[in-house]
């Protein structure tokens, strides 16, 4: 079945820090992929997208790009804010709009 | 603001009751999704409708039902609660069947104790 791995967090950096979070994906077919982010107290929200392999999605300064033949759709900034502290989940969607998402990684920036 | 509404945003029921959460999805979108979010479990897909009909279950327990309305709004019921129920509910809708971006409420905490 499909399924989505990220890396375990918390990931803790300082502000103006370079960030990188992994994902990799298992899915048959050609899902979309995409970037959640969960702040303290929220609901889920829609960071970044990509439908297709090589496409790249950005927003906030934030990118990930499609990687189809690694099966890698990697977050990275690379300027966090303390306003970036958050829970970040990678994402896919094969069939039927569900989403099927990784575990969350807690990203802790400190002044 | 995502423009998706879930009442209540707190619920503590006993175990063995019945609870029904209410998700009304952003104007215009017609696909409702139902997620459960657990410590242990993660993000776990539950349901999915579209216009009124179910499209798409996931792990979704015999105990828990759902359905939309024809003014589009959803509910999840939940019965004879257990303690491994309690959780964080998301409601999330989009505009078609499948998936290009959904939008989340602010989830429903539920606490069964």
């Amino acid at each position: 079945g499909n399924s989505v791995t990220q890396m375990e967090g918390p990931v803790t950096l300082s502000e103006e820090a370079f960030l990188t979070i992994n994902c990799t994906y298992t899915a048959t077919g050609y899902p979309s992929l995409f970037w959640y982010v969960q702040y303290p107290g929220e609901g889920l929200q829609l960071l970044l997208k990509a439908t297709k392999a090589d496409d790249k999605g950005s927003n906030k300064g934030f990118e990930a790009t499609y990687r189809k033949e690694t099966t890698s759709f990697h977050l990275e900034k690379g300027s966090v804010q303390v306003s970036d502290s958050a829970v970040y989940f990678c994402a896919l969607s094969a069939s039927w709009g569900k989403l099927q998402f990784g575990a969350g990684t807690q990203v802790v920036v400190t002044p | 603001d995502s423009g998706v509404t879930q009442t209540p945003k707190h619920l503590i029921t006993a175990t063995g009751q019945r609870v029904t959460l209410r998700c009304s999805p952003r104007s215009g979108d017609l696909s409702v999704y139902w997620y459960q979010q657990s410590l242990d479990q993660g993000l776990q897909f539950l349901i999915q409708y579209y216009n009124g009909e179910e499209r798409a279950k996931g792990n979704i327990l015999e105990r828990f039902s759902a359905q939309q309305f024809p003014d589009l709004h959803s509910e999840l019921n939940l019965s004879s609660l257990e303690l491994g129920d309690s959780a964080l509910y998301f409601c999330a809708s989009s505009e078609g069947p499948q998936n290009t971006e959904a939008f989340f409420g602010q989830g429903t905490r539920l606490t069964v104790v």
